[in-house]
């Protein structure tokens, strides 16, 4: 089944307590991206990636890092979490160099940062 | 930064009739895209239409068609014949050739019986 796997669906942490977020997708997509979403709010892109070792900031990259070392991975790293990284993110893929084609996405994962 | 607007936090329809749900748009861009997502309960995101902007056709997936007017930046979303399905969170968003994403913040949409 073609799909876009987050882990861990939900995580409750502490304030600088680094983690990770992973995303894998099986569709041999190029493109990959996390958003956040906020409650009142749609998705923000956080990082985007046109294809391997090409990653680039969206509009909230602030205290999020990313990698793109294998197609098929794009894990989303907090290095000192703080309670305002609290929130709901995405992780999505589409297909080709072309950004027409639709984002397929996770199914999220809630983040409390304590 | 280039914004997206969906000036209607909420919108009711009763079921079977036709609902429009409004989304403008600011860039600088000539090439781009634009999509419409669904954000059910379950809060998966589903792609609901999409339109390449370098179209003049009106995209249109059976009961779900958009009216996109470039030159005044905006991609409505009409919804024919409304199913209790539809109730959902309805996102608007521009991607640009770029690949950066940009989202509204979203229409709460209710299908009465």
């Amino acid at each position: 089944e073609a799909q876009v796997t987050q882990n861990p669906r939900y995580l409750i942490t502490v304030t600088g307590k680094k983690l990770t977020v992973t995303c894998s997708q099986n569709m041999n997509h190029e493109y990959m991206s996390w958003y956040r979403q906020d409650p009142g709010l749609g998705l923000r892109q956080i990082y985007y990636s046109m294809n391997v070792e090409v990653t680039d900031k969206g509009d909230v990259p602030e205290g999020y890092k990313v990698s793109r070392k294998e197609k098929r991975n794009f894990p989303l790293i907090l290095e000192s979490p703080s309670p305002n990284q609290t929130s709901l993110y995405f992780c999505a893929s589409s297909s080709g160099q072309r950004t027409n084609q639709p984002q397929h996405f996770g199914d999220g994962t809630r983040l409390s940062i304590l | 930064a280039q914004t997206v607007t969906q000036s209607q936090p909420e919108m009711s329809v009763q079921e079977a009739e036709t609902v429009t749900l409004s989304c403008t748009y600011d860039t600088s861009e000539s090439d781009y895209y634009l999509f419409w997502y669904k954000q059910p309960p379950s809060r998966q995101m589903i792609l609901v239409i999409r339109q390449e902007a370098y179209k003049q056709q009106n995209a249109t997936e059976n009961r779900f068609s958009v009216n996109f007017q470039k030159a005044a930046k905006s991609f409505s979303l009409k919804i024919s014949d409304s199913q209790l399905g539809d109730a959902a969170m309805y996102f608007c968003a521009r991607r640009s050739n770029a690949g950066k994403s940009t989202f509204g913040d979203g229409t709460t949409l209710t299908v009465k019986p």
